[in-house]
């Protein structure tokens, strides 16, 4: 089964600093990827995807991701973090079964963001 | 736009009772999607509907069942309810099934089992 581990739970990080969250992936196949914030009281928001092609993807907000297949990593990444992207990030990866070919996300334990001023 | 909403925002049970959660996705989405989110832990995949029927089932009990009206609404409903159940239950829908565009998420119903 494919999966994605989330190794931090906090990140900390000051205003106009660059930030980074990292996600690692394990699957069989090539990867489809995703990044979601969730912030307090609110659903998942949907930041970027990789699919294919270019191995740095934009997303969202300014936000945007690195996939690296030799390190079998997506992290996510911001060059200058704002007050304002405090928040629970979650890494996510699709998953098929095989015999049906049903699709579903597969999340990480997320990783909550501190941004101090 | 409407999101995708859902309601209750918030619940209270006690153990045995049973849930029923409602979700209506954007309007022209015809896929909605269940996760279980417990505290301090990713979202699990429940259920997927499409079209009105189930399409996919994650690694949960009987107790956990669901449905898709005409209409593309869901209901999620929980019988014989355990303090374990207690977490946001997020819905989401998507415009087509089996592509991951991006899943867009309602946000939640919390329910706290007593």
């Amino acid at each position: 089964a494919q999966s994605v581990a989330q190794p931090e739970d906090q990140v900390n990080v000051a205003e106009g600093n660059p930030l980074t969250v990292k996600c690692t992936y394990s699957v069989s196949g090539n990867p489809y990827l995703f990044w979601y914030v969730q912030y307090p009281n609110r659903g998942l928001q949907f930041l970027l995807k990789y699919i294919t092609g270019d191995n740095l993807v934009k997303g969202s907000y300014g936000f945007e991701a690195e996939f690296n297949k030799s390190q079998t990593s997506f992290h996510l990444k911001k060059p200058s973090a704002l007050v304002s992207d405090s928040a629970l990030y979650f890494c996510a990866v699709r998953d098929i079964e095989v015999d049906t070919g049903f699709q579903k996300l597969v999340f990480g334990t997320g990783t909550r963001l501190l941004v101090s001023p | 736009d409407a999101g995708v909403t859902q309601s209750p925002t918030h619940l209270i049970k006690t153990r045995g009772q049973h849930v029923t959660l409602r979700c209506s996705p954007i309007s022209g989405h015809k896929s909605v999607s269940w996760y279980q989110q417990v505290l301090g832990q990713g979202p699990q995949f429940i259920f997927q509907y499409y079209e009105k029927e189930e399409r996919g089932r994650g690694n949960f009990p009987d107790r956990f069942s669901a449905r898709q009206f005409p209409n593309y609404s869901s209901e999620l409903n929980v019988n014989a309810l355990l303090l374990g159940d207690s977490a946001l239950y997020l819905c989401a829908s998507s415009s087509i099934l089996g592509r991951y565009n991006e899943q867009f998420f309602g946000p939640g119903t919390r329910l706290t089992v007593l």
